[in-house]
C-alpha cells in the first residue's frame, strides 16, 4: 500500500526536448514530493505538491497532484544536459519520513 | 543558515570489520535525523530515524545500528560489515513541521570487499 510506483526507468532524450515522468500508488497521499539526485550526491527538493489538482512549477520544471490523490507527474521542458541525473518521487509519513520511488534514470544526449 | 556534514565520502572496509558513520547539522536546534540507503543508484530505504537524544527508531531489521549521543549528531555503526551492507549511506534532516526542511547529507560511499 505505500510502494511509490515510479515510471519510467530510464529516459534517454536528445536536448532541447521535453520530458515527462510520473509516479503512482495504490494509496492516497496527502503530499508529493519530486526530488533530483546527482551522481554522487544527496537528493535536492525540486517540487512539493500538498493538495490534490495542485499544479506547481519551478523554472523548466512542472509537477501535478493527481485529482484521485494516487498519482503525480513531473515534466521538464526544453531540457539540457544539467538536467541528467535521477529523478524520485516520494511521499512523507509521520515524523518527516520519506518513501521514495526507484527513480527515473534522465540522459540528455547534447 | 543550517548545513549537514557527513563523513566519509567513500569507504571501503573488509567483510567482518566494524563500522562507523558520522553526521553532523549545523544551524538548528532538535532536529529530526534519519539514515537512508542507496542501492544501485535507485531508490532510498530509510534505515533508522530519531527525533530526539537517544531516540532511535529502526524501520528494517539488519546488520546495522544508529546512535544520537548529541543533539545534532547521528552515528551510523556496525560491529561486522556484510558484502551486502555496501551502498550510498545518506542521513538527512528535518524541522519535523514541514517537508520543506527536509535536507540530506552529500553521502558516503560504502564498498565492503
Amino acid at each position: 500500500g505505500q510502494q511509490l510506483n515510479q515510471s519510467p526507468q530510464s529516459m534517454f532524450i536528445q536536448e532541447g526536448e521535453d520530458v515527462s515522468m510520473n509516479c503512482t500508488s495504490s494509496s492516497i497521499f496527502n503530499t508529493w514530493l519530486w526530488y533530483k539526485q546527482d551522481p554522487g550526491e544527496g537528493p535536492v527538493l525540486l517540487i512539493a505538491l500538498y493538495k490534490a489538482g495542485e499544479l506547481t512549477s519551478n523554472g523548466r520544471l512542472t509537477a501535478q497532484f493527481g485529482i484521485t490523490r494516487k498519482d503525480s507527474f513531473l515534466n521538464i521542458s526544453a531540457s539540457i544536459p544539467s538536467d541528467v541525473g535521477i529523478y524520485f518521487c516520494a511521499r512523507e509519513t509521520s515524523g518527516s519520513r520519506l518513501t521514495f520511488g526507484e527513480g527515473t534514470q534522465l540522459t540528455v544526449n547534447p | 543558515s543550517q548545513t549537514i556534514h557527513q563523513w566519509p565520502a567513500t569507504l571501503v572496509q573488509p567483510v567482518g570489520s566494524p563500522l562507523s558513520l558520522e553526521c553532523t547539522v549545523e544551524g538548528t536546534s532538535n532536529p529530526n535525523l534519519y539514515w537512508y540507503r542507496q542501492a544501485a543508484g535507485r531508490g532510498l530505504q530509510l534505515l533508522f530515524y530519531s527525533v530526539g537524544i537517544g531516540q532511535i527508531s529502526s524501520e528494517v531489521p539488519q546488520n546495522l545500528s544508529a546512535s544520537r549521543p548529541q543533539d545534532r549528531q547521528f552515528i551510523l555503526s556496525s560491529k561486522k560489515l556484510l558484502l551486502s551492507d555496501s551502498g550510498f549511506y545518506l542521513c538527512a534532516w528535518s524541522t519535523g513541521q514541514g517537508i520543506d526542511g527536509y535536507t540530506f547529507g552529500s553521502g558516503t560511499r560504502l564498498t565492503v570487499v
